[in-house]
């Protein structure tokens, strides 16, 4: 059962469109991820937050924007897409402590094409 | 600054041993851990480690030497199912956790 939902699955969009990918938690969790992945390749970290009203950014210069107004929900916006943001979007989330916190559940993943 | 290296790809035969490696180089650190990713999937979680030695779970296992910066994950009586990518994720303070780049893990008949 996946307690972690990311939507949309699959998306196909043309280059300046703003899209939004949505990910929501019902787990309770304060930490939140998101990693963008291109097939086969390493994770790359481009956003965070370890609570409501706190993000970070992540290692991976992006051009996207987050937010967390809520705890259970922590959607990634693109102004403006552009062919390079072609990859797959991961969300993720953890407890804050506990044995929890070191482990982490993903959500299905949002795989983004820009033509 | 933080990192991990990994083999790119590891074969072997079903029903082996195999054995893939993980070395960090993490300041802070107090935890590695290790998931699996099926092509299409997302990553799965499989096993920490926070102390020295071996932890087993069914058919596999992890192992993790503080000294020695090294970790390793150890499958057992290996099965096609198997055959995905394994990730080692370093944890450190309170810093989102750091993986490596992943071992193609290819199970052949």
């Amino acid at each position: 059962e996946a307690d972690i939902y990311q939507t949309p699955r699959y998306l196909v969009i043309g280059t300046g469109k703003k899209i939004t990918l949505e990910c929501s938690q019902t787990m309770g969790h304060d930490k939140m991820y998101w990693y963008q992945q291109d097939p086969g390749m390493e994770l790359h970290l481009i956003h965070y937050s370890y609570g409501v009203n706190s993000t970070e950014k992540g290692d991976l210069s992006s051009e996207s924007t987050v937010s967390r107004i809520r705890t259970e929900h922590f959607p990634l916006t693109l102004e403006s897409a552009r062919p390079s943001h072609t990859s797959q979007y991961l969300c993720a989330s953890s407890s804050r402590g506990g044995f929890g916190a070191n482990v982490l559940t993903f959500g299905a993943g949002s795989r983004l094409t820009v033509l | 600054g933080q990192s991990l290296e990994q083999p790119s790809e590891v074969t072997a035969v079903e029903g082996a041993i195999v054995q893939i490696n993980c070395t960090y180089q993490t300041s802070g650190f107090y935890g590695l851990s290790w998931y699996q990713q099926h092509d299409g999937g997302a990553p799965t979680f499989l096993s920490y480690n926070a102390l020295d030695g071996l932890e087993e779970t069914g058919r596999f296992s992890s192992f993790l030497s503080r000294s020695d910066s090294y970790g390793y994950l150890l499958l057992q009586e290996l099965q096609m199912k198997d055959s995905a990518s394994y990730f080692c994720a370093s944890h450190s303070g309170n810093t989102p956790l750091v993986f490596g780049k992943g071992t193609r893990l290819s199970v052949i008949a």
